[in-house]
């Protein structure tokens, strides 16, 4: 069974400059998750969907972050401008169910914005 | 707010030792406690994920135990190994899913 995809795997790109991210999840899972990881910190969640609804998005700062789940599969996150502390890696999961399962992580994209 | 604390922030220990890591918790009311390793550079790794009605889960020479009265909970890793080094992070659920810094683990071989 294939795992949690995720392109591209780095990506450098100047302050002001858009980008985005590809997730792929695991076959059947309704849930996926967006985090956001910092060096020696702990993965923090942007957003949560079920299917195609984003059931939890409190922690996505929506001036400049966006993201979208078609056909409640592939999800893709962007950012519009990028800002130098935006860089981090941006890690996708998912999971069967809401709450009660596993959560499978991709490899993660590290953003450097210089 | 739940809060979530890893303590120690680093560990080395000799390779062969049983060892464990501590997780703690300021609010109870969670749906489940879920450990994970993560290598450098790479993502996260399910371990153990104990529900909140389940005191233990068990994998191989991993126990991972959930007190949620204290707030608590524990991976006990048994007869270490160098390919145990990394960091292990463990990710609380309740409305939300909160991680906590994680753990930097180094066996020493």
């Amino acid at each position: 069974e294939a795992g949690v995809v995720q392109s591209p795997r780095y990506k450098i790109i100047e302050k002001k400059q858009p980008v985005a991210f590809w997730c792929n999840p695991i076959s059947g899972h309704n849930t996926l998750y967006w985090y956001l990881q910092n060096l020696g910190q702990g993965p923090e969640l942007l957003i949560r969907y079920e299917n195609e609804e984003a059931v939890d998005d409190s922690q996505l700062p929506k001036d400049r972050f966006s993201a979208e789940r078609l056909k409640g599969v592939d999800s893709t996150l962007k950012i519009q401008p990028a800002e130098l502390g935006d860089s981090a890696v941006y890690l996708c999961a998912s999971s069967a169910a809401a709450v009660a399962d596993t959560q499978y992580f991709g490899p993660g994209t590290r953003l450097t914005v210089l | 707010k739940q809060e979530v604390t890893q303590i120690p922030a680093a560990l080395s220990v000799p390779e062969g030792e049983n060892l464990v890591l501590n997780c703690s918790f300021t609010d109870s009311a969670i749906y489940n406690l879920q450990w994970f390793r993560q290598d450098p550079g790479k993502g996260l790794t399910s371990l153990l994920l104990i529900q909140s009605s389940q005191r233990e889960q068990t994998s191989g020479r991993l126990n991972a135990s959930l007190d949620k009265s204290s707030g608590r909970s524990t991976l006990y890793i048994a007869a270490s190994q160098p390919g145990d080094s990394a960091t292990y992070l463990c990710a609380v659920r309740d409305d939300k899913i909160i991680f906590g810094k994680g753990t930097r683990l180094h066996i020493l071989p």
